[in-house]
């Protein structure tokens, strides 16, 4: 069992709100990831980070911003919330070795009204 | 462009009972392969990792296969439980990126009836 969780695990907010999604792990991993993933399709990239301090965005474009301040820290921050932002956002985590498994948060489940 | 293609979308079948889930991919230059299991409202779990040169691995009542050649695996779950009602994803990781960049198939949802 992976010692990675969200937080959140269900939010239903309405549209303009500001929302930020917890992710924790306790592994000491290096390297941090948000997915995004819409019912029946696949996880889509949408930030990611190497270490404290670093933060790159992934293949999909989002709204959300991530910050780093922490190695067990890897929160996503919507400013203003939309019906289109809708969808569930996992969070994964991995040593950072080149080959490493990713293991995953339970997800958090966004539904803007 | 790297894709992974997964079939059946959906495959229901009764307990106790084998199946096979297929996955394609054009992922190039290939690393590994994997196949994750995630049930419904959590995230993936690996279940199978394979490298180039690995042509099977498995874990438990899971026995995945890799065709390198072919570009072309399968996840094979033998005497089928209620609890292996899921959604199967592989997943393949690319060669030459610090990142070690996945895609992502859009798994296979498997409903196991008793």
């Amino acid at each position: 069992e992976a010692d990675i969780y969200q937080t959140p695990r269900y939010l239903v907010i309405g549209t303009g709100k500001k929302i930020t999604l917890e992710c924790s792990q306790t592994m000491g991993h290096d390297k941090m990831y948000w997915y995004q993933q819409d019912p029946g399709m696949e996880l889509h990239l949408i930030h990611y980070s190497y270490g404290v301090n670093s933060t790159e965005k992934g293949d999909l474009s989002s709204e959300s911003t991530v910050s780093r301040i922490r190695t067990e820290h890897f929160p996503l921050t919507l400013e203003s919330a939309r019906p289109s932002h809708t969808s569930q956002y996992l969070c994964a985590s991995s040593e950072g070795s080149g080959e490493e498994t990713q293991y995953f948060g339970p997800g958090t489940r966004l539904l803007v009204l | 462009k790297n894709q992974v293609e997964q079939s059946p979308q959906s495959l229901i079948i009764l307990e106790g009972k084998n199946c096979t889930l297929q996955c394609n991919y054009t992922v190039s230059p290939f690393s590994n392969l994997r196949w994750y299991k995630q049930d419904t409202g959590r995230g993936p779990v690996s279940l199978t990792i394979m490298t180039f040169s690995e042509n099977t691995k498995s874990n438990g009542r899971y026995t995945a296969t890799l065709d390198a050649d072919t570009k072309q695996s399968s996840l094979h779950i033998t005497a089928s439980q209620l609890s292996d009602s899921a959604s199967y994803i592989c997943v393949v990781s690319d060669r030459g990126s610090t990142l070690g960049r996945l895609y992502f198939g859009r798994g296979t949802q498997l409903t196991v009836w008793p």
